[in-house]
């Protein structure tokens, strides 16, 4: 089993929609969730921690299910600029690598 | 916004040449971290950096790889002899001291060619 896996997609979705992705991670120890966002050939880009408690930051949700060991990314109201490959990280603990999934690419459409 | 910079964007060289990429993380980080993406591939992490001293490395970061902090405010990472396999974008990456967020901020990467 791969340590974080990712759906590649893509999501082509219309201008407007609301669009679900999720990670799973296989690493029970994992303690720090992060989502992050990746135009093509630029570097990652902090979306969101992930708590588990879940979080907002606008259009944007995430959650943390650690009994199944997922975390989730939620995109209302889906933008032209929201087009990008969306990376779920995990880290072991704090201050130390984060292994990435492969990414989710979204192509939202007119 | 404070942000994590790297130098060159791009480096082209020979096989077997040493190369050195250079990093300024974000000033009151004290985690630096290197990743490596091949082109088409995930993000993989290299090596992470703390209190002057190498925490933890990948598989990937074997003997022809190493890391310095010169300064106050560099931090490099060297290549000793490149092989046609370490063509990638190199990402620096920062996160603040221990007991904040643990948030890993990327610099903008460091496209390495080897010919």
């Amino acid at each position: 089993r791969k340590e974080v896996e990712q759906d590649p997609g893509p999501f082509n979705v219309p201008e407007g929609a609301t669009v679900a992705f999720n990670c799973t991670y296989s690493n029970s120890a994992s303690q720090s969730f992060f989502w992050y966002r990746q135009d093509c050939r630029k570097e990652p880009k902090l979306l969101m921690s992930v708590y588990s408690s879940g979080n907002e930051d606008g259009r944007f949700t995430a959650q943390l299910n650690r009994a199944s060991q997922y975390i989730s990314l939620l995109i209302r109201d889906s933008k032209l600029s929201d087009s990008a490959t969306y990376l779920c990280a995990v880290g072991e603990r704090g201050g130390n690598k984060l292994t990435f999934g492969t990414g989710t690419q979204l192509k939202v459409e007119l | 916004e404070p942000e994590v910079t790297q130098t060159p964007s791009h480096q082209v060289t020979q096989m077997g040449q040493e190369v050195i990429l250079r990093c300024v993380p974000i000033s009151n980080h004290l985690y630096f971290y290197w990743y490596r993406q091949i082109l088409g591939q995930k993000v993989e992490f290299l090596v992470s950096f703390y209190n002057n001293e190498i925490s933890e490395k990948s598989e990937i970061f074997d003997d022809q790889f190493s890391v310095e902090r010169p300064d106050g405010s560099n931090f490099t990472l060297k290549i000793r002899s490149t092989k046609l396999e370490d063509s990638a974008m190199y990402f620096c990456a920062s996160s603040e001291p221990p007991g904040q967020k643990y948030e890993q901020y990327f610099g903008p990467g460091t496209r390495l060619t080897v010919t």
